[in-house]
């Protein structure tokens, strides 16, 4: 299994709601990440995990809150959203360490806010 | 801090013309160099890498890189472009962490292809 699946695909929550993102993958990668694509952008880093513990937050605000379950989850949890805050959003993993080979990244969470 | 520079923000080509894509970078020590291609709405897929040695890189659908330090370039190359290739290009510049590593994109650069 060579992918990094993400659900759902799509999703539109309002202000108030709590959603949650889901990432799965069964590479044996012990890094994961998730970053934020607005569109015609570039990726952006928010948050990384290294076995599974947290290692880098970007400044994330904490309407944003990431949790790593286990080696092969990561999920996003959503809580009182702005309408500035729909993007896509990614998640990828990689093996660590010398010559790790670069991230595999899922297709993403199209995420609107209304 | 770790830059990329992409010059060109959308280039078009006729299929079955060659193509190059700039990618300019700044970074501190032996830099670890990426390109990833991104259809519409889709996640971004791993074209070809560079972590040493040499310094051509080969990479799926065809495409290879080239590794210039002295130019601080790893400019993407294809001799025919198929129209599948339209998408969006992302170079990007990172390295490798044991707590995880933060790859730095470029603004990307959009091909568009005529028939």
């Amino acid at each position: 299994d060579t992918e990094v699946t993400q659900t759902p695909k799509h999703l539109v929550m309002g202000m108030t709601n709590k959603k949650s993102l889901k990432c799965e993958q069964h590479m044996g990668h012990r890094a994961m990440y998730w970053y934020k694509q607005k569109a015609k952008k570039p990726p952006e880093l928010m948050f990384v995990y290294s076995y599974e513990k947290l290692s880098i937050n970007e400044s994330v605000p904490s309407r944003f809150s990431p949790e790593c379950p286990n080696s092969s989850l990561l999920n996003l949890h959503l809580h009182a959203l702005q309408p500035e805050d729909s993007a896509l959003y990614l998640c990828a993993s990689s093996r660590l360490g010398q010559g790790a080979g670069g991230y595999t990244f899922g297709s993403g969470t199209r995420l609107t806010v209304v | 801090a770790q830059s990329v520079t992409q010059p060109d923000i959308h280039i078009t080509v006729s299929e079955g013309a060659s193509l190059e894509l700039r990618c300019n970078y700044s970074y501190g020590a032996t830099p670890y160099l990426f390109w990833y291609v991104q259809s519409p709405g889709q996640g971004l897929q791993l074209l070809l890498k560079y972590f040493s040695g040499d310094t051509l890189v080969q990479g799926i659908k065809g495409f290879e890189a080239e590794f210039k330090r002295s130019q601080s370039s790893f400019n993407l190359r294809k001799p025919s472009v198929h129209w599948s290739d339209a998408a969006e290009y992302f170079c990007a510049v990172g390295a490798e962490k044991s707590s995880g590593d933060k790859l730095t994109f470029g603004t990307g650069t959009r091909l568009a292809v005529r028939p």
